[in-house]
């Protein structure tokens, strides 16, 4: 399958531990995306990138949450010391242009 | 204050007949504007763009219209079916914004009864 492929599918967490996922894009896609989802709401902006570089952060994200995409290809989300309002899906999109976003099936992340 | 608003937060139709999702947004000026189906547990997937210069876009039973005047994209799934169930989000790309960042609604759940 040649979607887009994020690990795990599921995560619980105790508060206060790190925690990190993994999003592997469309092999052709240079545009990667993370967002948010919370129950009842659409998906929030948190980072993008273009290749290996960032080039945007939403406020949303906070000091204790770090992106990286090394080399261009997957890319990783890492939240250290979760919070109980950490939990949410976590998702990530890819996309060749600037144009329609293909997302994964997102991370569900439970902090207990 | 900007603002993407999707004006049901659910809407239960009868099989067959036409689904009407509104999206409407305030001091913005999007440069298009996106319409994606969510079912539960998974991500977002994509069905139709409509750019600025567009006034109606269709594919298959699915047609949105986009008014740039009113601030407002309407979209229609025509003899509707149960499977076609599920959350459907609007996305703004909007000038001036992120290359990166897509504006969602909050989304519109839809139920088809047989």
């Amino acid at each position: 399958d040649t979607g887009v492929s994020q690990n795990p599918r599921h995560k619980i967490t105790k508060r206060g531990q790190n925690v990190t996922f993994r999003c592997d894009p469309i092999s052709e896609h240079n545009r990667l995306y993370w967002y948010r989802q919370t129950l009842g709401q659409g998906p929030e902006f948190l980072t993008y990138f273009q290749n290996e570089a960032q080039l945007e952060k939403s406020r949303l994200l906070s000091d204790r949450f770090s992106a990286e995409r090394p080399k261009g290809s997957f890319s990783t989300l890492e939240i250290q010391r979760t919070e109980q309002g950490d939990s949410a899906m976590y998702l990530c999109a890819s996309s060749p242009i600037q144009t329609e976003a293909f997302f994964g099936q997102g991370t569900r992340l439970t902090v207990v | 204050s900007q603002k993407i608003e999707q004006n049901s937060e659910a809407l239960n139709i009868q099989e067959g007949k036409t689904a009407t999702l509104t999206c409407n947004y305030t001091n913005y000026s999007p440069a298009y504007l996106q319409w994606y189906r969510q079912d539960p547990g998974r991500g977002p997937v994509f069905l139709l763009l409509i750019r600025e210069n567009e006034k109606e876009k269709r594919k298959e039973r699915l047609k949105v219209t986009f008014d740039t005047t009113l601030k407002q994209s309407l979209f229609h799934i025509t003899a509707s079916q149960p499977a076609d169930s599920a959350t459907y989000l609007c996305a703004l790309r909007v000038y001036g914004g992120s290359q990166g960042n897509l504006i969602f609604g909050k989304g519109t759940k839809l139920s088809v009864k047989p």
